[in-house]
């Protein structure tokens, strides 16, 4: 299996623009986690699906940000405007189910928001 | 302005020595730990878990010890290698109020090998 794959690597975007990140899940996972990890405030869990369906989204930092997860083998992160707070690395994880399994994170996306 | 980061303790350890990783959880509800490695420009990666009906877990070099009563966690590494150098996580798995799951990470702690 390749594992979770997440596209682009690296984005560098000006103030402004949207953005939007790309996931592809472990085949035969259920749930799918997106984070985003940043020096100041470490690793935040935004928002997870279940079943395609999104189950907890307490995490999302404002309504610029949305994420959906059309079918099971796709799911994107959008933000949008962007501003220069939102520069993180954003990971994408998925697991077998959403409690008491282990999750498999992406390598993640770089953003950058000049 | 200075922007202020994440201080993440720092354990240096000799190459051939064993490491002790430590991690305090904070919900006494959690029934699932795991400890994650993540080395520079990666993603985490799964070590090793342990459920809360367990005090102890063991794998290939790194043992793991749950201490329910003081919500503690440790990971130890035997004969720690310079590939060991990397950010160890601590993650616990609760349900939440909203009856959702949410694995809630801790801080890090950055593990460096000494050749």
């Amino acid at each position: 299996d390749a594992g979770v794959i997440q596209s682009p690597r690296h984005e560098v975007t000006e103030m402004g623009q949207e953005v939007t990140l790309r996931c592809k899940p472990i085949s035969g996972h259920n749930s799918l986690f997106w984070y985003r990890q940043t020096m100041m405030r470490g690793l935040e869990l935004l928002i997870y699906f279940n079943n395609n369906v999104p189950i907890d989204d307490s995490g999302m930092p404002e309504d610029r940000f949305s994420a959906k997860m059309p079918n099971a083998s796709f799911s994107t992160l959008k933000i949008q405007p962007s501003e220069p707070r939102d520069s993180a690395v954003y990971f994408c994880a998925s697991s077998l189910a959403a409690g008491g399994y282990e999750q498999y994170f992406g390598p993640g996306t770089r953003l950058t928001v000049t | 302005g200075e922007s202020v980061g994440l201080h993440l303790p720092t354990l240096s350890v000799q190459e051939g020595d064993n490491s002790i990783i430590n991690c305090a959880y904070s919900n006494s509800a959690s029934d699932y730990f795991i400890w994650y490695k993540q080395e520079s420009g990666k993603g985490p990666q799964f070590i090793i878990d342990i459920r809360s009906n367990m005090d102890k877990r063991q794998g290939q070099r790194v043992t793991v010890l749950l201490n329910k009563t003081v919500k503690h966690l440790s990971l130890q590494i035997a004969a720690t290698q310079p590939g060991d150098s990397a950010v160890y996580f601590c993650a616990e798995n609760a349900r939440s109020g909203a009856g959702s799951y949410q694995l809630t990470f801790g801080k890090g702690t950055k593990l460096s090998v000494i050749p």
